[in-house]
């Protein structure tokens, strides 16, 4: 199993270009999730899923859209590429079982984003 | 709204010296709490979490409800333990569905 994967690793946009970041995983998890990684800051949320179909809003969720058409894929989309979006992101899934839950989390690699 | 506080931005320490990172939160609730940690070049991963009360590489770290508290404590520091530590908070109750609240986040250099 490849877990979670992202593409791309790095990019550099100019501001008010657009892009998708692209997170995929291969074990069949329910929920998967953005964060964005800032110094100082931590990692902030910025929407999840707990289903194909079904996606919410996290704490910093301006200026990104998602969507999850399928269980394996959930694709992060910048609509106009700003310097404050300059950041690590994280895409992770998780899961849970019938009685119990797991809250373990599996990230991908990151991708490191500068918006000039 | 639920926080958490990670004090120590950078924490320096002799291997073979016991070894503290600080977390401490916010939140009216019965909190579930972890440790999550990423070391040079690898993911983030789990560390622990407080309620299975386990010990993953030396490392412990008990909640403490009266002190809003969760500190990450190793007796004996070694190199390989130089990272960045996450602590993070699951305010749901139950499954989080991925939705955690993150510290800031602690770099810990063990030198030789």
């Amino acid at each position: 199993n490849a877990g979670v994967t992202q593409t791309p690793k790095f990019q550099v946009l100019k501001t008010g270009q657009s892009m998708t970041l692209q997170c995929a995983q291969d074990m069949n998890h329910e929920y998967m999730s953005w964060y964005r990684q800032d110094p100082g800051m931590g990692l902030r949320l910025i929407h999840y899923s707990v289903g194909a179909g079904i996606t919410d809003q996290g704490e910093v969720p301006n200026g990104y859209n998602v969507s999850r058409s399928t269980t394996e894929d959930f694709p992060l989309r910048l609509l106009s590429a700003a310097p404050s979006q300059t950041s690590v992101y994280f895409c992770a899934s998780s899961y849970s079982s019938p009685g119990q839950y797991i809250e373990k989390l599996f990230f991908g690699s990151g991708t490191q984003l500068s918006v000039l | 709204a639920q926080r958490v506080t990670q004090p120590e931005k950078l924490l320096s320490v002799f291997k073979g010296a016991p070894v503290e990172l600080k977390c401490n939160y916010s939140y009216s609730g019965s909190p579930e709490l972890f440790w999550y940690v990423q070391y040079s070049r690898q993911r983030l991963q789990l560390l622990l979490r407080h309620i299975s009360r386990e010990s993953i590489k030396g490392f412990t770290a008990d909640l403490n409800k009266g002190e809003t508290s969760f500190h990450l404590k190793k007796p004996f520091a070694q190199e390989e333990d130089s990272a960045m530590y996450y602590c993070a908070l699951n305010d749901a109750g139950g499954t989080s569905y991925g939705k955690l609240t993150f510290g800031q986040g602690t770099i810990l250099t063990v030198h030789p």
